[in-house]
């Protein structure tokens, strides 16, 4: 069945540094989301990619979506304490009647 | 404020035990999904529905059931067929259309433990 990889699955880094997460669909897809998850919470929409190739900011996050639509990545720049959390990828199925999510990258920012 | 309100916030089963976690909404979705999450891992499908009186199932359906008698609600029960009930559960809704192309939201999840 169709897979969600993301890479690396956890990741910690001191503020200030930079951070990027990595996300591979086994299909190509209309579109890709991405989602924050704090510890302890629920998963929070952040951002929809829809067009080859493009990249959009928030902040300091940057997403982009690959040129076959089959991967992704999240960016973020100078990295701090409120960015902890796990950054899911999320796509829809080839039917579309459900969207599959990634297997998440969990970051730890330390002060 | 319009969103998704799930109750209890931690539940706690007893062995043969059938329990029902509940996900009501008021942002006039079409589309509803459970999810369970285990410690450490990612989000995965229990049951959606894409509208009233209409669900299907998700990767790991076995041992729970769903209804969807109401748009703005889509109980789950895990019943005692589930053996490894405690995870982390989250309901979410999205406008409906091509439900692969919506965001979801996601309600505050229900902790569930077995006793």
């Amino acid at each position: 069945g169709q897979q969600v990889m993301q890479i690396p699955q956890y990741q910690h880094v001191q503020e200030g540094e930079d951070f990027t997460t990595y996300c591979n669909s086994s299909t190509t897809l209309s579109n890709i989301q991405w989602y924050k998850q704090r510890p302890g919470g629920h998963p929070v929409f952040l951002i929809q990619l829809v067009k080859s190739g493009e990249v959009k900011k928030q902040k300091r996050l940057t997403f982009q979506f690959g040129e076959a639509k089959k991967n992704s990545s999240l960016h973020i720049t100078a990295t701090q304490t409120t960015d902890v959390g796990t950054y899911f990828c999320a796509g829809p199925n080839t039917g579309f009647q459900k969207l599959v999510f990634g297997t998440g990258t969990r970051l730890l920012v330390s002060p | 404020d319009g969103g998704i309100t799930q109750s209890p916030k931690y539940l706690f089963r007893k062995e043969g035990q059938n329990v029902t976690l509940s996900c009501e909404q008021n942002l006039n979705h079409d589309a509803m999904y459970w999810y369970r999450q285990d410690p450490g891992q990612g989000l995965r499908l229990i049951y959606y529905s894409q509208i009233v009186n209409d669900f299907q199932k998700g990767d790991i359906a076995e041992g729970y059931s769903v209804s969807r008698e109401k748009k703005e609600s889509f109980p789950l029960t895990v019943t005692s067929a589930q053996k490894n009930p405690t995870a982390f559960y989250l309901c979410a809704s999205s406008i409906t259309g091509n439900v692969g192309n919506q965001p979801q939201h996601f309600g505050d999840g229900t902790r569930l433990s077995i006793l």
